[in-house]
């Protein structure tokens, strides 16, 4: 079974550029996120898709950061102007659906795409 | 005050040697448990899953539960050097609830 994919590995962008990660989750899974990870900390909940919904984007910055998940499968995360802090990796993950349909809280990691903002 | 508390490390231990990892916690309505290994470069992998109290076992890792303390461990039997990684444990209050993270563990197994 394939894992979950993402692209690109690394990327390194001056401030106030524009970038954008794409990530195709494992075939059935409903369920997709996308993490940053800073140096250091856990990972932290930008944006959860249920399908091609919008299940919890709260702690997303939209005023740069935008995320779309058409037909509810491939998913972009976009950073318009990326900022210095956002340097992170970008973790995309997905999870099968539970007993009632929605994630089981077993999530499947791709391997990041790390972002450099100089 | 952190909702998931986990020392950061770095945790360096002899091959061979027991090794016990700790998160305590501080919402009571956490259900479900989770320890995650993180390699370096590498998303994280799900290693163990528990829900409420009690141990679990699988192979040389072991996870334990105490919600009276709000405290979860994992251990790990004859560490081996590539069981070298970052170690995160993550909980939620139900399958459909956010995951809260701890901020991970370093371990290293020196042979």
């Amino acid at each position: 079974e394939a894992g979950v994919a993402q692209s690109p590995r690394y990327k390194i962008i001056e401030k106030r550029q524009s970038v954008a990660f794409w990530c195709n989750p494992i075939s059935g899974h409903a369920t997709l996120y996308w993490y940053q990870q800073i140096l250091g900390q856990g990972p932290k909940l930008l944006i959860q898709f249920q399908n091609n919904g919008v299940v919890d984007d709260s702690q997303l910055p939209k005023d740069r950061f935008s995320a779309e998940r058409l037909k509810g499968v491939d998913s972009t995360l976009k950073i318009q102007p990326a900022k210095l802090e956002d340097s992170a990796v970008y973790l995309c993950a997905s999870s099968p659906p539970g007993t009632a349909g929605g994630p089981t809280g077993e999530l499947f990691f791709g391997e990041g795409s790390r972002l450099t903002v100089l | 005050q952190k909702e998931v508390e986990q020392d950061p490390g770095p945790l360096s231990v002899p091959e061979g040697a027991i090794v016990s990892l700790n998160c305590t916690y501080s919402n009571s309505a956490f259900q479900y448990f989770m320890w995650y290994r993180q390699y370096s470069r590498k998303g994280p992998e799900l290693l163990m899953y528990t829900y409420s109290s009690g141990n679990k076992e699988d192979g040389r890792f072991t996870a334990q539960v105490d919600k009276s303390s709000k405290y979860i461990s994992l251990f790990i039997r004859d560490s081996q050097p590539s069981d070298s990684a970052t170690y995160l444990c993550a909980m939620s209050a139900g399958s459909n609830y956010q995951l809260i993270w701890g901020a991970g563990t370093k371990l290293i197994i020196k042979p």
